[in-house]
């Protein structure tokens, strides 16, 4: 069935670059999504990329897909404070917008 | 332009209860959803409508849980009667239309406690 696995936590300090790591199990998914939570927020869409791209690149952040391992992965630059949320890894799964949601990575940034 | 508006934002009640959500998505937005973020967890989707017809209802609880878009636009979400484990974060999303390229924006969510 669908999945999809993210590490729980990211520790980094301010100025660092942050990488934040995704798994999916659906290889027909078409879009895969970062979405961002701040506390007591919805969720923010950050970027996504379209499967058949292996980057995109969006002011601070770098999206990496390996579609062949079904690894997708969300790296900040020059991470700063206000960039500690919830991050959450999500496949556009069944053909049309239904999102498969990873339990999200809790990115803390201290400085 | 207005986002996702949900309320109330909090609610409080005991098991047995019943309690209703609303939602306004964003102005021309076709396609709803409501999922339900559960702590520590991503968020599920119970239903999602395409203008006033619930098109994917297949994890909605439907011995307990309704919902209804009356005229494609507002839409709520009722639980009755309401379970120690209905206690999550219910969250209501709009996108224009539906697709895999279709960005869905979210509103600020109604935390539910069931006591």
């Amino acid at each position: 069935g669908e999945d999809v696995e993210q590490s729980l936590f990211l520790s980094v300090r301010e100025g660092d670059s942050s990488v934040i790591n995704c798994t999916y199990t659906d290889s027909s998914s078409t879009y895969l999504y970062w979405y961002k939570q701040e506390p007591g927020a919805g969720l923010q869409l950050l970027t996504y990329i379209f499967s058949n791209m292996d980057m995109k690149q969006d002011q601070r952040l770098t999206v990496l897909l390996n579609k062949k391992d079904k690894h997708l992965s969300l790296r900040i630059a020059d991470t700063q404070t206000g960039d500690s949320a919830i991050y959450f890894c999500a496949e556009a799964a069944g053909g049309y917008n239904k999102l498969i949601f990873g339990a999200g990575t809790r990115l803390a940034v201290h400085p | 332009e207005a986002g996702v508006v949900q309320s109330p934002r909090y609610k409080i009640i005991e098991k047995k209860q019943p309690v209703a959500f609303w939602c306004n998505p964003i102005s021309g937005h076709n396609t709803l959803y409501w999922y339900r973020q559960n702590l520590g967890q991503g968020p599920e989707l119970l239903i999602r409508y395409e203008n006033e017809e619930a098109v994917d209802d297949s994890q909605l609880p439907k011995d307990r849980f309704s919902a209804e878009r009356l005229k494609g636009v507002d839409s709520t979400l009722k639980i009755q009667p309401a379970e120690l484990g209905d206690s999550a974060v219910y969250l209501c999303a709009s996108s224009l239309d539906v697709g895999p390229n279709e960005k869905l924006f979210f509103g600020s969510g109604t935390q539910l406690s069931v006591l």
